[in-house]
């Protein structure tokens, strides 16, 4: 069975780069999406992106100009870095398989807060 | 973007009752592309539903999902302690990509 974990620093500053690595383990980065999700506190979940494990990318427009997601198949990885974050940031984040779009597996979720 | 709303925002209901989960969007979901995911505390989401009606592996058959265009129905029957969750529609057929606010089911 696919899993999926997210690792990453907890608190980022304001103005600073929040970067997240998601490892996956049992199976193959190969053929599938990668996607990043997350959800701030008391409100619904974001969709932020996702990758094909080619390379190829696809970004919400909301978030577009500060996103990066990248992938690494021969560590069986996935990263996230979101520039200049602000307090509006601190989220839980998930990553996820996508079978096509659709998220299929997901991780456990991280919490990032953002605070000085 | 589409908008997705969820209704009700709770369910409580007794084990052995049915519950009906309602996902509508502000515009047509292309070819229908709707998903549901179950979510329990500390635990991963877990997709049920992808495609309107078509279950994920694993997932039983008192779950189902029906619906087009803009009006979706999750149902779960036969209702267990397990089913206590908190479950979300999503969207997957136009770019971003669009979550409802969810529904918490509760049992009694």
């Amino acid at each position: 069975q696919v899993q999926l974990q997210e690792s990453g620093p907890g608190l980022v500053k304001p103005s600073e780069t929040l970067s997240l690595t998601c490892t996956v383990s049992g199976g193959s980065i190969s053929n599938y999406y990668w996607t990043w999700i997350r959800q701030p506190p008391g409100k619904r979940l974001e969709w932020i992106g996702n990758i094909y494990y080619s390379g190829s990318t696809n970004y919400n427009p909301s978030l577009k100009s500060r996103v990066t997601i990248s992938v690494d198949t021969s560590k069986n990885q996935f990263s996230l870095k979101l520039d200049s974050v602000l307090a509006a940031d601190t989220a839980v984040y998930y990553c996820a398989r996508g079978a096509g779009w659709v998220p299929d597996y997901w991780g456990q979720g991280t919490l990032v807060a953002v605070a000085s | 973007e589409i908008v997705l709303t969820q209704s009700p925002g709770t369910l409580s209901l007794s084990p052995g009752e049915s519950a009906t989960l309602s996902c509508r969007a502000s515009q047509s979901v292309r070819d229908n592309y709707l998903a549901w995911y179950q979510r329990k505390p500390g635990q991963a989401p877990r997709i049920l539903i992808t495609g309107a009606s078509n279950r994920a592996a694993g997932i039983p058959d008192r779950l189902s999902g029906s619906g087009s265009g803009t009006d979706f129905t999750l149902t779960i029957s036969r209702l267990g302690p397990e089913d206590s969750a908190v479950y979300y529609c999503l969207q997957y057929g136009s770019s971003p990509l669009t979550f409802g606010g969810g529904t918490k089911v509760e049992i009694k």
